[in-house]
């Protein structure tokens, strides 16, 4: 069974911690996302890869950053956190092509800032 | 930059009845796929429209993609229970670089009651 997996589901931290969050595929997939969920807002992208070692910012990077120093894994960092980056944290995989592949989403990791 | 725009925001109906959630996008899209979010989960993609026009049926699910193809629309006939949850729309632009980049609506959370 092909899988998005993230490393916690639950993580409470406190403000201005680092903190990582990370996201294995193993589905070979190029592309993998990182993405926010609140309430009302829907689901918005806070950065992509399409490849390793390459990053594109999304709609809301501001006060994150990313890495994938491997194609399997992207980790998502809040160099400092803040209240206001409390969230669902959904990392999600998708193939690269000509068309466009429907996501691959993990279960989420539901990040408390305190 | 482009967004989507979904409707309503939450739609509680009694079983058996009808359900329709309306995806309207700011750009011109070259696809749009839908995704549903069981409560506690995290979304599952369903399907993607490519054609203008393009109409696609799952089961009770009907799905629509705009002859303009900046709207799509998905229609569940006769809810049941098993129904309930979020239901996404999501777009990549049309033209340009995107790598398979989704923007997402901001669902429509569906309620049905036995």
């Amino acid at each position: 069974d092909v899988k998005v997996t993230q490393s916690s589901r639950y993580l409470v931290k406190r403000t201005g911690e680092k903190v990582f969050l990370e996201c294995v595929q193993d589905m070979d997939h190029e592309n993998m996302f990182w993405y926010r969920q609140d309430p009302g807002l829907g689901l918005r992208l806070i950065y992509f890869s399409y490849d390793v070692k390459m990053k594109e910012k999304g709609d809301i990077p501001e006060g994150y950053s990313v890495s994938r120093e491997k194609k399997e894994r992207f980790s998502l960092i809040l160099e400092s956190a803040s209240t206001n980056q409390t969230s669902m944290y959904l990392c999600a995989s998708s193939l690269l092509g000509t068309g466009v592949y429907g996501y691959t989403f993990g279960s989420g990791t539901r990040l408390t800032v305190v | 930059g482009q967004q989507v725009m979904q409707i309503p925001q939450y739609q509680h109906v009694q079983e058996g009845e009808d359900f329709t959630t309306y995806c309207n996008s700011s750009t011109t899209l070259s696809n749009i796929q839908w995704y549903k979010q069981r409560p506690g989960g995290h979304p599952v993609f369903l399907i993607q429209l490519v054609k203008s026009g393009e109409v696609k049926k799952q089961k009770r699910l009907t799905f629509q993609f705009g002859e303009a193809k900046k709207n799509s629309s998905l229609h569940i006939t006769a809810t049941q229970t098993t129904d309930v949850g979020t239901y996404f729309c999501a777009g990549v632009n049309a033209g340009g670089t995107s790598y398979g980049k989704l923007t997402f609506g901001q669902g429509t959370i569906l309620t049905v009651h036995p």
